[in-house]
């Protein structure tokens, strides 16, 4: 696609409940970026793919966060038994290559918030 | 790991004016991205600036690596530049970590 698509654009969740977030990156790109963005900061990365390959989750917060990219395009990024301090925007970014010579673009963010 | 700091971390222009935002980073860094992030959320990419000057019409960014630090000047500001201004910096293979920001609000 001409860019990073990322939905829902915005999702409540009740507390406990588990939320799966969808990236669809530029049609190409080898590299794949989940960011958290907590309100009135920078984006903090969670972690990278290269093609199918999760080669950093050092950001993931705990647990109950799982990222996957399965065929190489598409990613998903799971939160099981949300809480409260899980609400944030979710970035998504993408690149050409395997390393960020070509910079990101990044999608629009899912607004998660946790009731 | 690194540090990126942006200053200032607000700021408010009359229409016309020039600015310049600052970015300080602690360490040696492979990549250096610029980004706006419009009142939507959207990132939007303005500059990738490893080293170096680039300029895209009335922006302009510079980047002196062995100094650690990348300024963004945006001439003749218009309200539509409003929003916040992101520096990234890649540390490591394929993270990078953001500063904390310019709110930048242009006013009629």
């Amino acid at each position: 696609g001409a860019g990073v698509s990322q939905s829902p654009r915005y999702k409540v969740a009740k507390r406990g409940q588990d939320v799966a977030l969808r990236c669809d990156p530029i049609s190409g790109h080898v590299s794949l970026f989940w960011y958290q963005q907590a309100l009135g900061q920078g984006p903090e990365f969670l972690t990278y793919f290269q093609n199918e390959a999760q080669l950093d989750k050092s950001g993931l917060p705990s647990d109950r966060f799982f990222a996957e990219r399965p065929e190489g395009s598409v990613s998903t990024l799971k939160i099981q038994r949300t809480q409260q301090e899980d609400s944030a925007v979710y970035l998504c970014a993408s690149s050409l290559l395997g390393g960020g010579g070509n910079g990101y673009t990044f999608g629009s963010g899912t607004r998660l918030t946790v009731v | 790991g690194i540090q990126v700091e942006q200053s200032p971390p607000d700021l408010i222009l009359q229409e016309g004016a020039n600015s310049t935002l600052r970015c300080n980073f602690s360490d040696s860094v492979n990549n250096l991205q610029w980004f706006h992030q419009n009142p939507w959320g959207q990132l939007i990419n303005l500059f990738y600036i490893p080293s170096g000057t680039k300029q895209n019409g009335r922006l302009s960014a510079t980047t002196v690596a062995t100094e650690r630090y990348s300024l963004l000047y945006i001439s003749s500001s218009q309200t539509t530049d409003s929003g916040v201004y992101f520096c990234a910096v890649e540390h490591g293979f394929n993270k990078f970590y953001f500063g904390s920001g310019t709110k930048l609000n242009v006013k009629p």
